[in-house]
């Protein structure tokens, strides 16, 4: 059973659009993780969040205590933003385990 | 300043046989945390070091282990190698809650 969940699994978007990617997760958590994963591997945190809002650049994340959910928000696409967004959760107790959801890829059309 | 660096980038190995993986951290992070990236599984959580010490692990067999230097540089050891053990395998190092991930080393299994 995956305690993380991700929509859509993929999304195509024409650039300039704004983009929403959603994440949710079954029980309490301590913190959740955007990460951007690019062609050929390499892996890039993009926020770490336990409340609130967090904003860097066109990038906006989002996280919903109460409704266990978070919203990652792009906004004015570009085709450099085409790649897999994975969420990932800690829960209480659990330093290090990550459990990860199975990714958003998101292709940007120029 | 240098990333977190994994070595060897790219890996053929014979089922039976065993394999030694390795990161370097970022200067001046003490834990260490491996991942495995199967297709089609997502990214899971594997083990976790820090200042030396293993404290925490995954729900993976005994045959994968691993060890933390006290440089902080640390070693992922697989035996025994089976087909499945085919994948990317991503070493993170992080400092407070931030986490910072290397290129990976591409294993496949023959």
């Amino acid at each position: 059973k995956n305690e993380v969940e991700q929509s859509p699994q993929n999304l195509t978007a024409q650039e300039g659009e704004f983009i929403t990617i959603n994440c949710s997760y079954s029980v309490g958590i301590s913190a959740l993780h955007w990460l951007q994963q690019h062609p050929g591997g390499g892996i890039v945190s993009l926020f770490m969040l336990s409340s609130g809002k967090k904003k860097h650049g066109r990038l906006i994340a989002t996280i919903n205590i109460q409704e266990k959910h978070s919203s990652l928000h792009i906004t004015a696409s570009h085709p450099r933003d085409s790649a897999v967004y994975i969420c990932a959760v800690r829960f209480p107790g659990s330093q290090g385990n990550l459990i990860f959801g199975k990714g958003t890829k998101l292709s940007v059309k120029p | 300043e240098a990333g977190v660096t994994q070595s060897p980038t790219h890996l053929i190995k014979t089922r039976g046989q065993q394999v030694t993986l390795r990161c370097s951290p970022i200067s001046g992070h003490t834990s260490v945390y491996w991942y495995q990236q199967a297709l089609g599984l997502g990214l899971q959580f594997l083990l976790w070091y820090d200042e030396g010490e293993e404290r925490n692990r995954g729900n993976f067999p005994p045959r994968f282990s691993g060890r933390q230097f006290p440089n902080y540089s640390s070693e992922l050891n697989v035996n025994a190698l089976e087909l499945e053990d085919s994948a990317l395998y991503l070493c993170a190092s992080s400092l407070l809650e931030s986490l910072f991930f290397g290129s990976g080393t591409q294993l496949s299994v023959l």
